[in-house]
């Protein structure tokens, strides 16, 4: 089982849908972090988070931290939004790396 | 430009032969990560320098594979004797924070082994 598991491995939405990905992880984390990955292989770190939700725009991140799940959401889904969504967790045992997940891929049609 | 940058970005190679990859972190960046991913799979940790030290390096990493960071800016992973199995895309990543805090990535460097 992998540490960090996300759901669903793949999604496609109407443009205007919420969208919700999952991310369970099996570890004692410091904290999790959400990334976007564009086709070609850009990265870009959405949050980073260790409690609570962080919001920005139309992207929530929610993360629970009793049982071990975080989520993604986006509001009013855009084309633009389609990208591969991963989550990574900074395990407390202070190595200081990430654990991928292995990402969802999001399709968001016009 | 000031982000994380890497070349190649695109490297094709025979099986058998050597290959260098080369990061540039973000300037004042002090740790650096090397990360692997293959196709359909997120990224997969390599190794991290905090400045020139090289602190931990992944058992996913055989003998073939060594990465340098020797003034603590630039970094190169070096591949020998490269096999099929080596294919990937090769991400850096840095960050300025005492812990992981905020990742930067490169565009990463993707290589192909005929």
């Amino acid at each position: 089982k992998n540490e960090v598991e996300q759901s669903p491995q793949n999604l496609t939405a109407q443009e205007g849908e919420f969208i919700t990905i999952n991310c369970s992880y099996s570890v004692g984390i410091s904290a999790l972090h959400w990334l976007q990955q564009h086709p070609g292989g850009g990265i870009v770190s959405l949050f980073m988070l260790s409690s609570g939700k962080k919001k920005h725009g139309r992207l929530i991140a929610t993360i629970n931290i009793q049982e071990k799940h975080s989520s993604l959401h986006i509001t009013a889904s855009h084309p633009r939004d389609s990208a591969v969504y991963i989550c990574a967790v900074e395990s407390n045992f202070g190595n200081e790396k990430l654990t991928f997940g292995t990402g969802t891929r999001l399709t968001i049609i016009p | 430009d000031t982000g994380v940058s890497q070349d190649p970005r695109h490297k094709i190679t025979k099986r058998g032969q050597n290959v260098t990859f080369r990061c540039d972190p973000i300037s004042e960046h002090n740790r650096l990560y090397w990360y692997r991913q293959t196709l359909g799979q997120g990224p997969e940790f390599l190794t991290y320098f905090q400045n020139e030290a090289q602190l931990e390096k992944s058992r996913l990493l055989s003998d073939r594979f060594s990465a340098e960071r020797p003034k603590g800016s630039f970094s190169t992973l070096e591949i020998q004797r490269t096999e099929q199995g080596d294919s990937a895309m090769y991400l850096c990543a840095s960050s300025r924070l005492s812990r992981v805090g905020e990742l930067f990535f490169g565009e990463g460097s993707r290589l192909t082994v005929l």
